[in-house]
């Protein structure tokens, strides 16, 4: 397989509480993207963090990216029930068209 | 509608169909990918389009697959004699621009191979 890995497999939390998912790659990277996806639905984008950047947020999500590690975690902040989905890390192939998803992080929010 | 459109929402042929599958992108997008999906999975890249011009086809598992993107906006991916491996969720994406973007994807075709 050409996907990164991403850890936890699978997370199950209470609302309110805080969500951490991890994800690390293997190639350098342009940039590095998160997804969510309910189930059976497409992929939603969620947060774009290019190479050169450390640290990004937007609304309850921040997200980090170390490229000296080639790895990146997504923070879901104040989760709701409706953040139950499967979360994804994308990265480009540097140089190339190809996109490269991770397995996925599979979240569980209860209400 | 303004979002990716992909038709139909569910496939069931028997091993040795041929199927096809198509992509409506948003209008405008200049680049569409499309993907293979198995349960639990991440999507798996199969094949990237730049208007009309296939760049890049290194992901299609067999010459059994086939994508074509002729004027620049509907996609199709064709699989000739269909294999019970070949069962998944093909999902088509779109971005405005270049491939590093952010990718706006339809919902899947759930193909099932008998």
């Amino acid at each position: 397989s050409q996907q990164g890995e991403e850890d936890p497999q699978a997370l199950s939390i209470q609302e309110g509480e805080n969500a951490t998912m991890n994800c690390s790659y293997k190639t350098s990277i342009n940039n590095l993207q998160w997804y969510r996806q309910n189930s059976g639905r497409g992929l939603v984008h969620l947060i774009l963090i290019r190479s050169n950047e450390r640290e990004k947020h937007s609304g309850r999500l921040r997200v980090t990216l170390d490229t000296s590690k080639k790895s990146s975690s997504l923070l879901i902040t104040a989760s709701r029930a409706a953040d139950t989905a499967s979360y994804f890390c994308a990265t480009d192939d540097s140089g190339g068209f190809k996109t490269i998803f991770g397995a996925g992080t599979r979240l569980f929010v209860k209400a | 509608g303004a979002g990716v459109s992909q038709s139909p929402r569910y496939k069931v042929a028997k091993r040795g169909q041929d199927v096809a599958l198509r992509c409506d992108p948003i209008s405008g997008h200049v680049s569409l990918f499309w993907y293979q999906q198995a349960l639990g999975q991440g999507p798996e890249f199969l094949t990237y389009f730049q208007n009309e011009a296939q760049l890049d086809k290194s992901g299609l598992p067999s010459d059994r697959f086939f994508a074509e993107r002729p004027e620049g906006s509907v996609s199709t991916l064709k699989i000739q004699r269909t294999q019970q491996e070949d069962s998944a969720v093909y999902l088509c994406a779109s971005s405005l621009m270049y491939s590093n973007q952010p990718q706006h994807f339809g919902d899947g075709t759930r193909l099932s191979i008998l």
